[in-house]
């Protein structure tokens, strides 16, 4: 069965640098959610889209954008990176948006280091 | 202030029952619990999501009490390879937040 798809795997940038992470869905689902985890971190609710609108945010920086296009892809884009920008990022998507069976199917995630 | 706790670790050995609770004092009234099983450098993998009372799968289960305060996972009978992270991940009104996780360690 089709899963997630994050590109890159891995990513190391230097501090002050940009860098855009991408998500691919499942196919027919609509709602995509981004999460940041630190090491020995529980994941940390990002941003989420629901048909191409922002649906939720959370603690994502103002250096930080996504946006989902049409085809429900998703980008994740920061700027002006930090050190403490150094984590996982997981993608997950989901056939519903809030409320009741909206299961969320995680990406193997982004591994971004910041030197 | 919305939170969601978890007991940090616990230890079983194979073949037990864990119970593995999750406090959420201010869930929103319409969103599910949904439990995650995650393993180190992977993504977190769906267990079982339940609105209120008991929900039963084919390898674990949920209790939530009327009050929806708090959920339970159960795992009826756990192995070496059950031992993972989990988290509870619980909607709010505007956001939805991960617990805290707790750190599983099956023995043999």
């Amino acid at each position: 069965a089709a899963g997630v798809i994050q590109s890159p795997r891995h990513l190391i940038k230097e501090k002050r640098e940009t860098a855009t992470l991408k998500c691919y869905p499942i196919p027919r689902h609509d709602t995509v959610y981004w999460y940041q985890q630190g090491p020995g971190q529980d994941p940390q609710f990002l941003i989420s889209f629901y048909e191409k609108m922002q649906s939720d945010k959370g603690s994502i920086p103002d250096r930080f954008s996504a946006q989902q296009f049409s085809d429900y892809h998703s980008e994740l884009n920061m700027s002006s990176l930090e050190l403490g920008d150094s984590a996982l990022y997981f993608c997950a998507s989901s056939p519903l948006d809030r409320g009741p069976y909206n299961e969320q199917f995680f990406g193997p995630g982004t591994r971004l280091t910041v030197l | 202030l919305a939170k969601t706790t978890q007991p940090i670790s616990m230890d079983s050995y194979e073949g037990q029952e864990v119970n593995i609770t999750c406090s959420h004092n201010n869930i929103a009234t319409n969103d599910y619990i949904t439990w995650y099983q995650q393993f180190p450098s992977q993504g977190p993998r769906f267990i079982i999501q339940g609105y209120k009372t008991k929900v039963t799968n084919e390898v674990a289960s949920l209790f939530i009490p009327a009050d929806r305060k708090s959920s339970t996972l159960s795992l009826p009978r756990v192995s070496l390879s059950d031992t993972a992270v989990y988290y509870c991940l619980v909607g709010y009104a505007d956001k939805l937040i991960f617990g805290t996780g707790t750190r599983l360690q099956v023995f043999p």
